[in-house]
């Protein structure tokens, strides 16, 4: 099974600022890493796939990048909406696909 | 704009087997193109992936739930199912249904939660 583990646990940023997220896979996933983002009582919002490709709909101050075992979520710069965690997924393995811990964002 | 809804009888004593429906709109699972996922979330906790069934009824499961888990799918109603035996209250948890679009989480249920108690 492939390890997917998110940094920090939590993050506290303020509004306008530039939040960024880690993920670290304990084996390479090419790059076949996607990042969600759920909110209270909602289910996952798939935000980035492919490691770097926005999702229909997503905006651009979400950015990912890396390959490999590294990679990152951007926010350029929170809005009151992205408070929120965000889980990492690898797809590289489907046996089984793994979730990252996730990362919370909260207002600083 | 594909729509899911997860449901279910309820609570669940011990012992016995969950059972969750996916009804599936705007889409058919018939569809080759996408695999239809369960994922789960315990309280306060993170996702697990449980497994999914692919147009053709071939399935795969999580390792860790292998044991107990069935996918299954009724295409005449656009629905797929998951049974899962012999729970504990380590299943508690809400429940999703996702279409899986070359591995990724696209579409999703807005979760159901099924509390396993005697």
């Amino acid at each position: 099974e492939i390890v997917m583990t998110q940094s920090p646990a939590t993050l506290s940023v303020s509004p306008g600022e530039r939040a960024t997220l880690s993920c670290r896979a304990s084996q390479s996933v090419s790059r076949n890493l996607a990042w969600y983002q759920q909110k209270p009582g909602q289910a996952p919002r798939l935000l980035i796939y492919d490691a770097s490709t926005r999702a229909t709909g997503i905006p651009a101050r979400f950015s990912g990048s890396g390959s490999g075992t590294e990679f990152t979520l951007t926010i350029s710069s929170l809005q009151s909406e992205d408070f929120a965690v965000y889980y990492c997924q690898q797809y590289n393995n489907w046996s089984p696909v793994t979730f990252g811990g996730g990362t919370k964002v909260e207002i600083k | 704009q594909v729509q899911l809804q997860e449901s279910g009888p309820g609570p669940v004593k011990p012992s016995q087997t969950l059972s969750l429906t996916c009804t599936v709109s705007g889409g058919s699972i018939s569809s080759g193109s996408y695999y239809w996922s369960w994922i789960r979330q315990p309280a306060g906790k993170g996702l697990e992936w449980i497994g999914h069934i692919f147009s053709s009824g071939s399935t795969n499961y999580n390792p860790s739930l292998k044991s107990r888990v069935t996918i299954s799918a009724d295409t005449s109603k656009n629905q797929f199912s998951l049974d899962l035996t012999s729970v504990t209250a380590a299943d508690t948890a809400v429940y999703y249904c996702a279409r899986t679009a070359v591995g990724t989480l696209d579409y999703w249920g807005q979760g159901t939660l099924v509390t396993v108690s005697s």
